[in-house]
């Protein structure tokens, strides 16, 4: 079964911390996205990649950035975590082509910053 | 920035009916696609509709794409207690990038 792995459901933190969210994914796809999601806000889309060591910003990457050296693993890193980004995260894969098969999504993190 | 727009925020309908939910956007778009999301958990692919088709099946579940109305819509026939969650709708207009909307909560009481 084909799937995105988030290495862990729930994360707490403390003000400051560096911390590192990681996502594998055994599909062999070249693309992968993280994206935060917030009651009524949706998903937005932090950063993306489209191959190993690539990185494009998304709609809201302040505070972030992101590390992608080998192609199934995409790691998103909060710098020094605030509590406006306790949130949940979410990681997808897809292959390449337009969107146009759809995305595979992790179960997400949900990351409470104190 | 959102694209996708779903109507309505909420719906609530007892097992058996059917349920319909729209979604509008706003630039043009390569294809357009629904997913579902139980709660707390990730999102899983429904189903996906290219720009130059109208119409898809899938089950349970039938989209219809209207380009000139930038609109959508997911009907999920003889709902049942199971099809609870959130619905939602994502455009991808440029390469591998989907944008999402806000998504519709449907409870389908049993």
């Amino acid at each position: 079964d084909v799937k995105v792995t988030q290495s862990s459901r729930y994360l707490v933190k403390r003000t400051g911390e560096k911390v590192f969210l990681e996502c594998v994914q055994d599909m062999d796809h070249e693309n992968m996205f993280w994206y935060r999601q917030d009651p009524g806000l949706g998903l937005r889309l932090i950063y993306f990649s489209y191959d190993v060591k690539m990185k494009e910003k998304g709609d809201i990457p302040e505070g972030y950035s992101v590390s992608r050296e080998k192609k199934e693993r995409f790691s998103l890193i909060l710098e020094s975590a605030s509590t406006n980004q306790t949130s949940m995260y979410l990681c997808a894969s897809s292959s390449p082509g337009q969107g146009g098969y759809g995305y595979t999504f992790g179960s997400g993190t949900r990351l409470t910053v104190v | 920035s959102q694209q996708g727009e779903e109507d309505p925020q909420a719906l609530s309908i007892q097992e058996g009916e059917n349920a319909t939910m729209n979604c509008s956007y706003k630039t043009s778009i390569n294809n357009l696609q629904w997913y579902r999301q139980n709660s707390g958990r990730g999102l899983v692919h429904l189903i996906l509709i290219r720009s130059n088709e109208r119409e898809k099946h899938s089950g349970r579940l039938r989209v219809t794409l209207d380009t000139s109305k930038k609109s959508s819509s997911l009907l999920i026939t003889a709902s049942r207690a199971a099809d609870t969650a959130s619905y939602f709708c994502a455009t991808a207009s440029s390469y591998g990038k989907l944008t999402f909307g806000q998504g519709t909560i449907l409870t389908v009481h049993p």
